[in-house]
């Protein structure tokens, strides 16, 4: 069965700081994987996604296959960067299996 | 307004009453999944839908009904509401092209059960 971790519940970093949010999954399949983010008030929205090597909002992420890892990255956080961000992994027809989430919060 | 809304955002219940939550998308997607949001648990797969018609189970179906006679709407009812369903619940579609979807997102319906 799939599963997607996301080991940190919350997260704090100071502006400027480097910022790293942990995702490990377990499928037996070819992963598809994302990163959504939900902005306080705001519905949840796709941040990136896997196959598609983007940086969006300075955010990367590598998917690590012999680690099972998709870890999101930023080098320089912002504070408009605090919110809550969800790991997932796509498996048929377009389901999608979340991790726990991990809360950011980006001090001033 | 093209997308995909929910009714209603908010809603107060009681134990053992049936409550149905509204989902509606614009934009013709084939999928579409009612999800539930829960700390400590993320988001979690109720039911989802693949057409018209045609819908399967998620991960914590019991309580829950779906149906889905028309492409753009899928309404989810709690048949007879308990505590433990207490949650915010969220719709969302999906076009799926290839290998890799999309999810887009309802607002969200913050349900309490009292």
């Amino acid at each position: 069965a799939q599963r997607v971790t996301q080991p940190e519940k919350l997260l704090s970093v100071f502006k400027g700081a480097p910022v790293e949010l942990k995702c490990n999954y377990s499928y037996s399949g070819s992963p598809e994987l994302f990163w959504y983010v939900q902005y306080s008030r705001q519905r949840l929205q796709l941040l990136l996604r896997h196959i598609s090597r983007e940086s969006i909002k300075g955010f990367t992420a590598d998917l690590n296959k012999g680690e099972t890892s998709f870890h999101l990255k930023k080098p320089f956080a912002q504070e408009e960067d605090s919110a809550m961000y969800y790991c997932a992994l796509q498996t048929s027809y377009g389901k999608l299996t979340f991790g726990q989430g991990t809360i950011l919060t980006v001090h001033p | 307004d093209a997308g995909i809304t929910q009714s209603p955002r908010y809603k107060i219940t009681e134990t053992g009453r049936q409550v149905t939550l509204m989902c509606h998308q614009t934009w013709s997607h084939s999928y579409m999944f009612w999800y539930r949001q829960d700390l400590g648990h993320g988001l979690r797969l109720i039911y989802y839908s693949a057409a018209a018609d045609i819908t399967d189970k998620g991960e914590v179906p019991d309580g829950y009904v779906v149906s889905r006679s028309k492409t753009e709407n899928f309404p989810l009812t709690l048949e007879s509401a308990t505590r433990s369903q207490t949650s915010v619940y969220f719709c969302a579609s999906s076009a799926v092209r290839g290998r890799v979807a999309e999810a887009f997102f309802g607002q969200g319906t913050r349900l309490t059960v009292v």
